[in-house]
């Protein structure tokens, strides 16, 4: 039974321009959350998508946004990236009810240059 | 505002000495709860969560936790402490009708030989 699979592993990007990331859930999930953790801090919540809609949004700008697709993957998108982007990018599926709790994925490092 | 606290930033134990690492929240009722780990540069591991009944939760790797509403507290316990329990834990709530996890700034365990 597959956990959740992220890609790319690591990014490097050059500042303003966009980055595509991308996880695919835990079988039988059916809600993708995404997070940021910056070094040395607990990841920070990005938003949450449930069928393909976004259910709630944290406090990020309009640059981060996101989708679902009906086999229930997801991307995250950064557009205009900025140095302060730079941090570990965390997916978490789970099922809309949380029986299962949050499973989350190892992440997408993301360095800004 | 919701927020959750792990006032130790970094635990040394010996090995095969005791571990007990705190947790507190400040939520308006009874959220989920959840104790995760992550070695550095991977993602989050769940070790044990709890949403209701038996206040004493028994997770992987010979981790528990215990729930007290009296005090908004969940604290993580292990008897006997391995070298590869070294790692920064995090405590994570999210409310019964919420989406998001909100997560403590994490306690970064190192064990000593």
């Amino acid at each position: 039974d597959a956990g959740v699979t992220q890609s790319p592993t690591h990014l490097i990007k050059t500042r303003g321009q966009q980055v595509t990331l991308r996880c695919s859930p835990k079988s039988g999930h059916d809600t993708v959350s995404w997070y940021q953790q910056a070094l040395g801090q607990g990841p920070q919540f990005i938003f949450q998508y449930y069928e393909e809609e976004e259910r709630q949004r944290g406090n990020f700008p309009d640059r981060f946004s996101g989708h679902q697709f009906p086999n229930y993957s997801s991307e995250l998108n950064v557009n205009a990236l900025l140095l302060g982007d730079s941090a570990l990018y965390l997916c978490a599926s789970s099922l809309v009810n949380r029986d299962d709790g949050y499973t989350f994925g190892s992440g997408t490092r993301l360095t800004v240059v | 505002a919701q927020s959750v606290t792990q006032p130790d930033i970094h635990i040394t134990v010996s090995e095969g000495a005791s571990l007990e690492l705190r947790c507190n929240y400040s939520y308006g009722a009874t959220p989920y709860l959840f104790w995760y780990v992550q070695s550095p540069g991977q993602g989050l591991q769940l070790l044990l969560k709890y949403f209701s009944g038996d206040t004493l939760v028994q997770g992987i790797k010979g981790f528990e936790a215990e729930f007290k509403r009296s005090q908004s507290s969940f604290n993580l316990r292990k008897p006997s402490v391995h070298w590869s329990d070294a790692a920064e834990y995090f405590c994570a709530v999210v409310t019964a009708a919420g989406n998001k996890l909100t997560f403590g700034g994490g306690t970064r365990v190192l064990v000593k030989p």
